[in-house]
C-alpha cells in the first residue's frame, strides 16, 4: 500500500496571503495524484488531478505541481471560503489512498 | 449531476447495514464508483470501487471479507452491504463518482453509519 502523507497537519494564515500545502507518496505515483477540499457538513469538492490540472470551475488562485512522490497545492491570496480542510490522494496504485489532510485556519 | 445516499443508522457490533447511493444527471453505466468513508475526527479513507459495468471490484483491507459494493444500472443505484460490522466502521459514508481507478469528481453528502452496542 502506498502511505500518502500531508504536511503541514494545521497551517495558519492570514487573509489574502498564500497558502502552501505538501503532499508525499512512500513511492512514486507519477502523476496520478488529487487534491480535494473538504468543509465539515458539505460534499468534498474536487480541486485538482493528475497533479496539476484544474477540475471544472475551481478558480486560477489554486494550482498544484509535483511528480513522483513529491506534491504541492499552492492557494494564492486566501479568501475567506478557501478556510477547511485539504486532502491529496493518490490513485497510481490499488488500494487508492488519502493522506491524512491538512486543515487551513484563519491566523 | 447528484449523489444521494441513504441507509446509515445506529447498528450492533455484528450486526448487517445496507447503504445505497442513487445517481442522478449523468450517464451512470458508464462510470466507477467508489464509497469512502470519514470517521469521526479522522480522515477520508477509500472504501471500495466499482466499474460501470460491475466487473472491476476492488476493496480496502479494513473492509476485505466484510463489505460488498454492487450496483444496479438499471435503477442507477451504487450499493454497499456491510456485514459483521466493528465500532471501527462508526463513519460518514460518502459515494463518489470518476474515472475507473482515479479521481473522483462528484461526491455525495454522505450517511452516517454508528456501530456501538
Amino acid at each position: 500500500e502506498i502511505v500518502v502523507t500531508q504536511s503541514p497537519a494545521t497551517l495558519s494564515v492570514s487573509p489574502g496571503e498564500t497558502a502552501i500545502l505538501s503532499c508525499r507518496a512512500s513511492q512514486s505515483v507519477r502523476s496520478s495524484l488529487a487534491w480535494y477540499q473538504h468543509k465539515p457538513g458539505q460534499t468534498p469538492r474536487l480541486l485538482i488531478h493528475g497533479a496539476s490540472t484544474r477540475a471544472t470551475d475551481i478558480p486560477a488562485r489554486f494550482s498544484g505541481s509535483g511528480s513522483g512522490t513529491e506534491f504541492t497545492l499552492t492557494i494564492s491570496s486566501l479568501q475567506s471560503e478557501d478556510f477547511a480542510f485539504y486532502y491529496c490522494q493518490q490513485y497510481g496504485n490499488w488500494p487508492l489512498t488519502f493522506g491524512g489532510g491538512t486543515k487551513v485556519e484563519i491566523k | 449531476v447528484q449523489l444521494l445516499e441513504s441507509g446509515g443508522g445506529l447498528e450492533q457490533p455484528g450486526g448487517s447495514l445496507r447503504l445505497s447511493c442513487v445517481a442522478s444527471g449523468f450517464t451512470f453505466n458508464s462510470y466507477a464508483m467508489t464509497w469512502v468513508r470519514q470517521a469521526p475526527g479522522k480522515g477520508l479513507e477509500w472504501v471500495s470501487h466499482i466499474d460501470g459495468r460491475g466487473r472491476d471490484i476492488q476493496y480496502a483491507d479494513s473492509v476485505k471479507g466484510r463489505f460488498t459494493i454492487s450496483r444496479d444500472n438499471s435503477k442507477n443505484t451504487l450499493y454497499l452491504q456491510m456485514n459483521s460490522l466493528r465500532a471501527e466502521d462508526t463513519a460518514v459514508y460518502f459515494c463518489a463518482k470518476g474515472p475507473p481507478g482515479s479521481y473522483l469528481d462528484i461526491w455525495g453528502l454522505g450517511t452516517a453509519v454508528s456501530i456501538s452496542s
